[in-house]
């Protein structure tokens, strides 16, 4: 099957460590992006990247980090600087982003908790 | 700075049509509308997107006014399992102007079908 996985589902992390969000995709697509939603809220961009050992900023990129060694993973570090790290993160690919036409596919999320 | 307006929340009868709005008066020429909807604590879903005319797919109907300032997506028969939140965006075709094909998810609309 493929897709996006993410892991874990849910996480806790006591205040003032780093922590770091797995995404993994066997879809062999180009582009990976990694989102945050607060309650309520709709999805903000955090990093984005368009193709291996390359990435960019979003909107919302103090206190991440990502690396994208490997096309199929992106990684994502959430460290203490960042003020409310609780959240719901998403990761998502998509085929690239050179085409008129770009579907996004989201993994199915990691709830993080910060004590 | 999400560029759409949809109504927070709307009910539907399990079968009937559900009809979700969107106004995007500020539309630029080369932006598409997509549409996906996020089941409860999951990865959003695409749904369908347009550019001028209407689209269909075994999802859904995408209804587009000729001033492009609008659009309805319309679920011809609507199950329990459509219960979500349906997020309207626009994105600029060529993602060389837009980050490298970032969604701006505003608030949406939150679905719930009843039986």
């Amino acid at each position: 099957d493929g897709g996006i996985t993410q892991s874990p589902k849910y996480l806790f992390r006591k205040e003032g460590q780093n922590v770091t969000l797995s995404c993994e995709q066997n879809l062999n697509h180009d582009a990976m992006y990694w989102y945050r939603q607060d309650p309520g809220q709709g999805l903000r961009l955090i990093y984005y990247s368009q193709i291996v050992n390359d990435f960019q900023k979003g909107d919302i990129a103090e206190g991440y980090s990502v690396s994208r060694e490997k096309k199929e993973s992106f990684p994502l570090t959430v460290t203490s600087a960042q003020k409310n790290p609780t959240a719901f993160y998403l990761c998502a690919s998509s085929i690239d982003v050179s085409g008129d036409y770009n579907e996004q596919f989201f993994g199915p999320g990691t709830r993080l908790t910060v004590l | 700075d999400a560029k759409t307006t949809q109504p927070p929340s709307m009910d539907c009868a399990e079968g009937r049509a559900a009809n979700l709005p969107c106004n995007h008066s500020t539309i630029s020429g080369n932006e598409y509308v997509y549409w996906y909807r996020q089941i409860h604590s999951q990865g959003p879903q695409y749904i369908i997107h347009g550019l001028k005319n209407n689209e269909t797919n075994e999802m859904a109907s995408l209804i587009i006014t000729e001033d492009r300032k609008s659009s309805t997506l319309i679920l011809p028969h609507a199950t329990l399992r459509d219960t979500a939140v349906y997020y309207c965006i626009v994105r600029v075709g060529n993602p060389i102007y837009n980050q490298g094909g970032k969604l701006i998810f505003g608030q949406g609309t939150e679905l719930s079908v009843k039986p």
